[in-house]
């Protein structure tokens, strides 16, 4: 069965410090890998998503991704954190095949941000 | 285009209560995903449909079941409702193809059960 860790429950950075969200997932083959952030009292937004090719992924607002197949990881960064990235994090692996799949989530990362 | 809208945002129910829920997905998304997430279990899927039929399906007790009209439109229900049901749930819809493509998700409908 496939599993996702996010080792980190919080991670406080000061504004415009760098941050590395960490994830590692466990899967047979390769997965479907997903980070999403969700503010309060929102629902879950994409910030990218790795299926295939380039290791290194871009995603919306500045955030970055890469997958390491031999670490079976997928770390979220972003170089210089705002203020508004104050949210909780997810990463997510899929699988599945002809559109249809099943998600499953890691327990989540609450990035706390100090001006 | 309007998002993914679940209503109501709120609900507040007593134990042994049934309650039902409502998700309407982004104009011309056929699959419509529900989710329930909270603090102690995390983000869990719950059932997919896709064209009015259930796709996949979670590890839930059959007290929790849904449906999905021909207007894309999902309820999802939950009988006999336990403490335990408290939490957020989320609806996410998406153009299903052929091949994967994004999740958008709605606010989702805070249930709190008494």
């Amino acid at each position: 069965a496939q599993s996702v860790t996010q080792p980190d429950i919080h991670i406080t950075v000061s504004e415009g410090a760098s941050l590395e969200l960490r994830c590692n997932y466990s899967y047979g083959a390769t997965p479907y890998l997903f980070w999403y952030v969700q503010s309060p009292g929102q629902g879950l937004q994409l910030l990218l998503k790795y299926f295939s090719g380039d290791t290194l992924v871009q995603g919306i607002k500045g955030f970055e991704a890469e997958f390491k197949r031999s670490q079976s990881s997928f770390n979220l960064r972003k170089p210089s954190v705002h203020w508004s990235d104050a949210a909780e994090y997810f990463c997510a692996v899929a699988h599945g095949s002809g559109g249809s799949y099943i998600p499953t989530f890691g327990r989540g990362t609450s990035l706390i941000v100090h001006p | 285009k309007a998002g993914v809208t679940q209503t109501p945002r709120y609900l507040i129910k007593t134990r042994g209560q049934q309650v039902t829920l409502s998700c309407s997905p982004i104009s011309g998304h056929r699959s419509v995903s529900w989710y329930q997430q909270t603090p102690g279990q995390g983000l869990q899927f719950l059932f997919e449909y896709f064209s009015e039929t259930q796709r996949n399906k979670g590890n839930f007790p059959g007290r929790f079941s849904g449906r999905q009209f021909s207007n894309s439109r999902s309820e999802m229900n939950v009988s006999t409702l336990e403490l335990g049901d408290s939490a957020l749930y989320l609806c996410a819809s998406r153009s299903q193809e052929t091949s994967y493509n994004e999740q958008f998700f709605g606010p989702g409908t805070r249930l709190t059960v008494l």
